[in-house]
């Protein structure tokens, strides 16, 4: 099983602030990575699928990179509505989930 | 408006069972694959089972393999997932997604609202 580790676990920061989220793979997943974004009593939803390509009315503040075993998410300028919890997921093998970076309000 | 309806979530005692539906709409459901992905409370996301678009291959993960059977009937354009021999630890809350493609692995591109299943005696 490919394991996913995401960091930092939880990122305090302020709106207007750039957010970089880190996600790593215990193998090569070749680009098979996709980001999620859950906010409380929600379900998650797709932001970038295929580590770079934003999926269907994702504003494009959200952008993603990497390829391999390391991969980053980046919000440019967080808006007060980008403050939840983020999951990677790989597709290389069946799927698996990171355990989620939280990005909260400093 | 593309949309997934979760139903069929409850209480259920160990080594029960239970049959979960998933109502699609708003896209040509035979057409994706479609996956049962879980949340315990407080926890992270599993993936569970996934179906192709025809409904002829099955795939499941490794702790629910030989006690879940995923199945749609594409008549109705929905998705079920029946949970038997139970366990504490299957409880969540259980997501339906399609897939972003026909792929049977592909990133999960539309969710459903989620139905609660709690397993405990």
């Amino acid at each position: 099983e490919i394991v996913l580790t995401q960091s930092p676990a939880t990122l305090s920061l302020s709106p207007g602030e750039r957010a970089t989220l880190s996600c790593r793979a215990s193998q090569s997943i070749s680009s098979y990575l996709a980001w999620y974004q859950q906010k409380p009593g929600q379900a998650p939803r797709l932001l970038i699928y295929d580590a770079s390509n934003r999926a269907t009315g994702i504003p494009a503040r959200f952008s993603g990179s990497g390829s391999g075993t390391d991969f980053t998410l980046t919000i440019s300028s967080l808006e007060p509505e980008d403050f939840a919890v983020y999951y990677c997921q790989q597709r290389s093998t069946w799927p698996t989930f990171g355990p989620g970076t939280k990005v909260d309000i400093k | 408006e593309v949309q997934l309806v979760e139903s069929g979530g409850g209480f259920v005692q160990p080594g029960g069972s239970l049959r979960l539906s998933c109502r699609a709409s708003g896209f040509t459901f035979t057409s994706y694959a479609m996956s049962w992905v879980r949340q315990a409370p407080g926890k992270g996301l599993e993936w569970v089972s996934v179906i192709s678009g025809g409904g002829d291959s099955p795939y499941y993960g490794d702790s629910v393999k030989g006690r879940f059977t995923i199945s749609r009937d594409n008549s109705r354009n929905t998705l079920f997932l029946q949970m038997n021999s139970l366990r504490v630890e299957d409880t969540a809350v259980y997501y339906c997604a399609k897939s972003r493609t026909d792929w049977v692995n592909d990133a999960f591109e539309i969710w459903g609202q989620g139905t609660m299943v709690t397993v405990s005696s």
